[in-house]
């Protein structure tokens, strides 16, 4: 099974501030036929299913702010949130779709300071 | 409008039974990727299963043998089928349509497993 790691498990920064998570995949979802990372991550708010943000490791989903930017390759991503608004406050995931079982990253916890 | 509800939760004693659906509208299941994905309480998101278009489908290793999924097109629902459950299924479950990735999402129904 593919495991992947969050860091750090949680975040407390100012509104404004910039917020960076990071998610680390046991081996490399990079699939080279189509040169596409199988990497997702997800917004889950208190009492509500989880919110798709970002998929291909970069692909913004649509509806979501541009303040939100996913990057990196194999088995390395990061999850970037530019200036942190008070409506960001939530648990974030990576999820690996490139292999069954679907494993998802621990959670991070992004909290105002 | 793409929609996903689950129903079928409750709670129920250690060693039973339970089914979940997850009533989809807006797109037919047998094209997509449907999962099933788990919270329990205060904790992190767990898959638990999938279905693929060709009626394949994979389980995480703490249900296998336990849960089947499947799939009614004339309903287009999905389904989940839960035997011996232990108090360590306790959780929300949620249906996910994957194409691949989890684009949609259902509100959740809790399962709680408790004598």
């Amino acid at each position: 099974d593919i495991v992947m790691t969050q860091s750090p498990d949680s975040l407390a920064l100012s509104l404004g501030e910039r917020a960076t998570i990071n998610c680390k995949a046991s081996q490399s979802i990079l699939y080279i036929s189509n040169d596409k990372d199988y990497l997702a991550w997800y917004q889950q708010k208190p009492g509500q299913p989880p919110r798709l943000l970002v998929y291909w490791a970069s692909t913004r989903e649509s509806g979501v702010p541009d303040r939100f930017s996913g990057s990196g390759s194999g088995t390395d991503f990061t999850l970037t949130i530019s200036s942190l608004q008070a409506e960001d406050v939530a648990f974030y995931y990576c999820q690996q779709y490139y292999h069954a079982p679907y494993t998802f990253g621990q959670g991070t916890k992004l909290e105002i300071k | 409008e793409v929609q996903l509800v689950e129903t079928g939760g409750g709670l129920i004693q250690p060693g039973g039974s339970l089914r979940l659906s997850c009533a989809a509208s807006g797109f037919t299941v047998n094209s997509n990727f449907m999962n099933w994905v788990r919270q329990a309480p205060g904790k992190g998101l767990e898959w638990v299963s999938v279905i693929y278009p060709g009626g394949t489908t994979n389980y995480a290793d703490s249900v296998k043998g336990r849960f089947t999924v499947s799939r009614d097109t004339s309903k287009n629902t999905l389904f989940l089928q839960m035997n011996s459950l232990t108090a360590e299924d306790t959780a929300v479950y949620y249906c996910a349509r994957g194409t691949p990735f989890f684009d949609r999402w259902g509100q959740g129904t809790l399962v709680t497993v408790s004598s």
